[in-house]
């Protein structure tokens, strides 16, 4: 079935490193992918998402590109804020199954 | 905008005790699920609902009971509770009709069980 994998963290930089998660997806049909950012007590929320190949989603700073040929959705940031520090998640959805699966989570940690 | 609400955000359980946790959504929303969230893991899909009325497995249901008699509202049920079910809940809702599926989340409910 489909599935996510994602680095393991967790991860740490100092502020205004350049970040990178990586993201690679197995899919046997066309899913939109999705990053969720979880800060600490909260539930997840969309960070950004792109639904096709070589769509690009970017919000705060963040950006992924969809790479089909590759088949990954990788997460960067030129320069991380200690505000940025929380757990990251890559998704996909299968529309076809109304389905969303979700990869492990990557931890970020932000020192000053 | 309440979005979506858990109840109740904490709970302690003996083992073989049950409780329900709520979910309640406020957007209309067709497609409500289940996760729960345990470290390394991720999330993974218990139990999710394709309208009123309906329910269906995901990826680990047992254990667990889901009912939606309510478009609103879908309950997440322990009957016997055991130690392997202490983690974070999450529910969340979508309405794939608008298009990709963003899955709005409540806050979460943490659970332990002794």
């Amino acid at each position: 079935g489909d599935s996510v994998t994602q680095m393991e963290g967790p991860v740490t930089l100092s502020e205004e490193a350049f970040l990178t998660i990586n993201c690679t997806y197995t899919a046997t049909g066309y899913p939109s992918l999705f990053w969720y950012v979880q800060y600490p007590g909260e539930g997840l929320q969309l960070l950004l998402k792109a639904t096709k190949a070589d769509d690009k989603g970017s919000n705060k700073g963040f950006e992924a590109t969809y790479r089909k040929e590759t088949t990954s959705f990788h997460l960067e940031k030129g320069s991380v804020q200690v505000s940025d520090s929380a757990v990251y998640f890559c998704a996909l959805s299968d529309n076809n199954n109304n389905d969303m699966r979700f990869g492990a989570g990557t931890r970020l940690t932000v020192k000053p | 905008n309440a979005g979506v609400t858990q109840t109740p955000k904490f709970r302690v359980l003996k083992t073989g005790q049950s409780m329900t946790l709520l979910c309640a959504q406020d957007m209309n929303h067709e497609y409500m699920y289940w996760y729960r969230q345990d470290p390394g893991m991720g999330l993974r899909l218990i139990h999710y609902s394709v309208g009123e009325g309906t329910t269906a497995k995901g990826e680990v249901p047992d254990g667990y009971n889901v009912s939606r008699l309510k478009k609103q509202n879908f309950l997440l049920g322990l009957e016997s509770a055991a130690p392997s079910q202490t983690s974070v809940y999450f529910c969340a809702s979508t309405d794939w009709r608008e298009g990709t599926g963003e899955l709005f989340f409540g806050e979460g409910s943490r659970l332990t069980v002794l």
